[in-house]
């Protein structure tokens, strides 16, 4: 139980362009999920709180018009890096905790962006 | 904010070799994780032990929140057990599963 998917698992894209990330919860609902980014050699940071049927919270310093975080369901939330640049080349990676236990945090497989 | 510093940054042992890994955190916390990350970026769920000693296997985990630090053992090590280590925790009073990652530590297992 509490699988996280994460799709893509990699994906390069032309500079300018937009990337569409997914992160599924399989066997549980989550009524919120958490976005992460890990730059080479360092932490994890976390960029965004998705919640669903309510807006996603962004921690400092996140550009929310530039990652948009859509939680369209009990199972789903994506996160969209618009306009992307070489700088936002990371590792994406999501969390989520089932829905009415907010207890450990089970994690997606991850997206490495590479954007050229 | 609250800060999580591991210790040590990185470390190098022989396989067979036995080791602690430790966890300091600044404020109070109801949650503690830890995770190995994996070469693929992979985070293997290791132990949620926001207090107490658990095992599992090789491995074993002690969290002491009142003096703010966790540890993490592992016994004989082996070249799989290489990877990134991080401890995380979630701040108290707030949402559990929303966790805030150690500086990590970098292991090296060699045959």
């Amino acid at each position: 139980g509490a699988v996280v998917s994460q799709h893509p698992s990699w994906v390069i894209c032309k500079s300018g362009t937009s990337v569409k990330i997914e992160c599924r919860s399989l066997d549980f609902q989550a009524t919120t999920m958490f976005w992460y980014r890990q730059f080479p050699k360092q932490s994890l940071m976390l960029m965004a709180t998705s919640n669903e049927g309510s807006k996603a919270t962004y921690e400092q310093g996140v550009e929310k018009d530039k990652f948009l975080i859509n939680h369209a369901s009990l199972t789903l939330s994506t996160l969209t890096v618009t306009s992307a640049h070489p700088e936002d080349s990371s590792f994406y990676i999501c969390s989520a905790p089932m829905k009415g236990k907010d207890t450990e945090a089970f994690f997606g497989q991850g997206t490495r962006l590479t954007v050229v | 904010g609250i800060q999580v510093e591991q210790s040590p940054p990185d470390l190098i042992l022989q396989e067979g070799a036995n080791s602690t890994l430790r966890c300091n955190f600044s404020d109070s916390v109801n949650n503690l994780q830890w995770f190995h990350q994996n070469p693929w970026g992979q985070l293997i769920n290791l132990f949620y032990i926001p207090s107490g000693t658990k095992q599992n296997g090789r491995l074993s985990a002690t969290t002491v929140a009142t003096e703010r630090y966790s540890l993490l053992y592992i016994s004989s090590s082996q070249t799989t057990d290489s990877g990134v280590y991080f401890c995380a925790v979630a701040i108290f009073p707030g949402t559990a599963s929303k966790l805030t990652f150690g500086t990590g530590t970098r292991l090296q297992v060699t045959l």
